[in-house]
């Protein structure tokens, strides 16, 4: 069974910064994509980042480019998003989802973790 | 970027009625069109892929159809269970894109 269990949430300042964490089971992580998804509250939702099978490519939307940074541990099937420069506009429920490959559909999709930027 | 705009906002229905939710994209996405099923404090699920094709465990009421620009997801009859809020999203290009999304509520 396919499990994603995100943490590291919580409460950042403005031009504070934190770490996500997305731990993955039940299923090869080499083999599939991994994305960052995030809903403001009451908003729709935002894809963040994505990085490919192998960690060899990554994407962003253009809002957190320079600011946030992908990435994968192999040897603890993890990703994560590394978060810098936060703006209060990056608060939002952040939900990691694995895909077959990078452009694929996301098939199963974390619980979320929130993230709530304010002075 | 690729604007999907979903239509209506919001769909007042009866169980047993049914549902015909739309996306329509600012550019072709070909048939790289997904919908997904969101209830209040769970996480989105996948219901359809490249705009026609059911993902797994999906019922049978559940369809999309669609290419180019214009998408359709329809609720052939509505069960209790389908009252929530529907996303489309897109991924014939980056950045991937998501429509504002169409909530499903009981009349």
């Amino acid at each position: 069974e396919v499990q994603l269990m995100e943490s590291g949430g919580g409460l950042a300042q403005p031009g504070g910064s934190l770490r996500l964490s997305c731990a993955a089971s039940g299923f090869t992580f080499g083999r599939h994509a991994m994305s960052w998804v995030r809903q403001a509250p009451g908003k729709g939702l935002e894809w963040v980042s994505t990085i490919s099978p192998t960690g060899g490519t990554t994407y962003y939307t253009d809002s957190v480019k320079g600011r946030f940074t992908i990435s994968k541990d192999f040897s603890k099937n993890t990703m994560y998003l590394q978060m810098n420069s936060l703006r209060a506009e990056d608060t939002a429920v952040y939900y990691c989802a694995q895909s077959t490959g990078s452009s694929n559909p996301f098939d199963f999709w974390g619980l979320g973790t929130l993230v709530t930027v304010s002075s | 970027e690729i604007v999907l705009t979903q239509s209506p906002a919001t769909l007042s229905l009866s169980p047993g009625e049914r549902a015909t939710l739309s996306c329509r994209a600012s550019q072709t996405v070909s048939s790289y069109l997904d919908w997904y099923q969101q209830k209040p404090g769970q996480a989105p699920r996948l219901l359809i892929y490249d705009a026609s094709n059911r993902a797994t465990g999906i019922p049978a009421r559940f369809s999309g159809s669609g290419s180019g620009t214009d998408f359709t997801l329809t609720i052939s009859s509505l069960e209790p269970e389908d009252f929530a809020v529907y996303h489309c999203q897109q991924r014939g290009n980056w950045p991937l894109t998501f429509g504002g999304g169409t909530k499903v509520e009981i009349k």
